[in-house]
């Protein structure tokens, strides 16, 4: 069984940088593509990158310029890196795996989700 | 604003069933196969319910299933129970920038 678990502050300043890490077990993260995925109040469920072992990445247009995904093999993990955080930025962050591009680009194994508020 | 149109709650009885819709466009919904439909209980993880429209992962109950006629997607839960009670969103693939995009969550009650 695939697990997925978020950790990272729960609390980032304005125009600070927003970090969090994923870490993966029952599965290794050099197979497929992982994803974050964001959902707050006012926008609902919103995409925000996924990359590949392979070295495949692709951003959200929307928050392009602000996102990095690092990526550390060595412990399972990927994060997400989001700079110039403002209080738009504020929801819950959910790791995920997938879009599955060899069936329906569904995501079958998501984390918890992890609340993140940008406040000052 | 989500880009999938969900109906902000449904309700039925335990033995009832109910169903889903999810509405999009011919560049998402109903250009391509690919719709999922997911569950989520509050502080809990979202899970995978359907896939590829009409597909259920292993493990998942055949009180769930899934279908489409042109832009709408649809997700029947059949012989309700108690522990349905929880939101449901659909995703789709779309032609747009973005690899998928989602609906903006169903409420079910179970009365």
């Amino acid at each position: 069984q695939v697990r997925l678990q978020e950790s990272g502050p729960g609390l980032v300043k304005p125009s600070e940088t927003l970090s969090l890490t994923c870490t993966v077990s029952g599965g290794s993260i050099s197979n497929l593509y992982w994803s974050w995925i964001r959902q707050s109040p006012g926008k609902g469920l919103e995409w925000i990158a996924y990359m590949s072992y392979g070295g495949s990445t692709s951003y959200n247009p929307s928050l392009k310029s602000r996102v990095t995904i690092p990526v550390d093999t060595s412990k399972n993990q990927f994060s997400l890196k989001l700079n110039s955080v403002t209080a738009a930025d504020t929801a819950v962050y959910y790791c995920a795996r997938g879009p599955n591009f060899w069936s329906g680009y569904e995501f079958d194994y998501w984390g918890q989700g992890t609340l993140v508020t940008v406040s000052s | 604003q989500s880009a999938l149109t969900q109906p902000a709650s449904v309700s039925g009885s335990p033995g009832q069933s109910i169903t889903i819709s999810c509405t999009g466009s011919s560049s998402d919904v109903g250009g391509f196969n690919s719709v999922s439909w997911y569950q989520q209980h509050p502080g809990k993880a979202p899970k995978l319910l359907i896939f590829e429209v009409t597909k259920r992962p292993s493990g998942v109950s055949n009180r769930f299933s899934g279908s489409k006629s042109g832009n709408t997607a649809s997700l029947t839960i059949s012989g309700l129970q108690a522990e349905d009670e929880a939101d449901y969103y659909c995703i789709s693939h779309t032609r747009s920038t973005t690899p998928v995009v989602f609906g903006g969550g169903t409420k079910l009650t179970v009365l």
